[in-house]
């Protein structure tokens, strides 16, 4: 069964701090994506950041990137410089033709 | 460019009624999701469409929810009777295609059932 595991509920990090969100995976599948979404309250889920599983280099979005680790099937989120609106659920989810979510971990930016 | 358009964005029913949502995709977005988003929890898939054809539909509750993509755009997904525990946030996305192409999110239908 493909799963994915994020063992982080809840995280807190001070603005301008970084912090590191986990996630792991379990699949049989050897091509796939990798992403990190943001649902901040009022909903709306919003694509942070995607990684190729054929690719080495990993990904990055100005002030978010992953370390992705194939072997391990380890997909970690770095967001640097905290700000207040990163306050919000993230998930880490991998897509083989069909999209499966982690449980979320809930980050709050203390000002 | 409009994103995905859910509506109602709230409803509040009493067991046993039906109750629909409705979903208009990105423009030209073949392919349209429909998931199930429990509280704290990630979104799970309910049925994929692929134009107006069903093509993924094995985690869609048969007995109680139906759903339908007239003309392979807008989409209604449909519960009768509702029971108290399909209250959720139920998420519409949609895609370019299918398999790994980006999802975008509607903002979401929070079902309340009492």
């Amino acid at each position: 069964a493909q799963t994915v595991t994020q063992s982080q509920p809840e995280m807190s990090v001070q603005e301008a701090e970084t912090v590191t969100l986990s996630c792991t995976y379990d699949t049989s599948e050897n091509n796939y994506y990798l992403f990190w979404y943001k649902q901040p309250p009022s909903r709306q889920m919003i694509l942070v950041i995607r990684q190729e599983a054929y690719k080495q280099q990993n990904a990055t979005e100005n002030r978010f990137s992953v370390n992705f680790q194939k072997a391990a099937k380890s997909f970690s989120l770095k967001i640097s410089d905290s700000q207040l609106g990163d306050t919000a659920m993230y998930f880490c989810a991998f897509n083989t033709g069909k999209l499966i979510f982690g449980q979320g971990t809930t980050l709050q930016v203390k000002p | 460019e409009a994103g995905v358009v859910q509506s109602p964005r709230y409803k509040i029913i009493e067991k046993k009624q039906p109750v629909a949502f409705w979903c208009n995709p990105i423009s030209g977005h073949n392919t349209l999701y429909w998931y199930r988003q429990n509280l704290g929890q990630g979104p799970e898939l309910l049925i994929r469409y692929e134009n107006e054809e069903a093509v993924d539909d094995s985690q869609l509750p048969k007995d109680r929810f139906s759903a339908e993509r007239l003309k392979g755009v807008d989409s209604t997904l449909k519960i009768q009777p509702a029971e108290l525990g399909d209250s959720a946030v139920y998420l519409c996305a949609s895609s370019l295609g299918s398999g790994t192409y980006e999802q975008y999110f509607g903002p979401g239908t929070r079902l309340t059932v009492t």
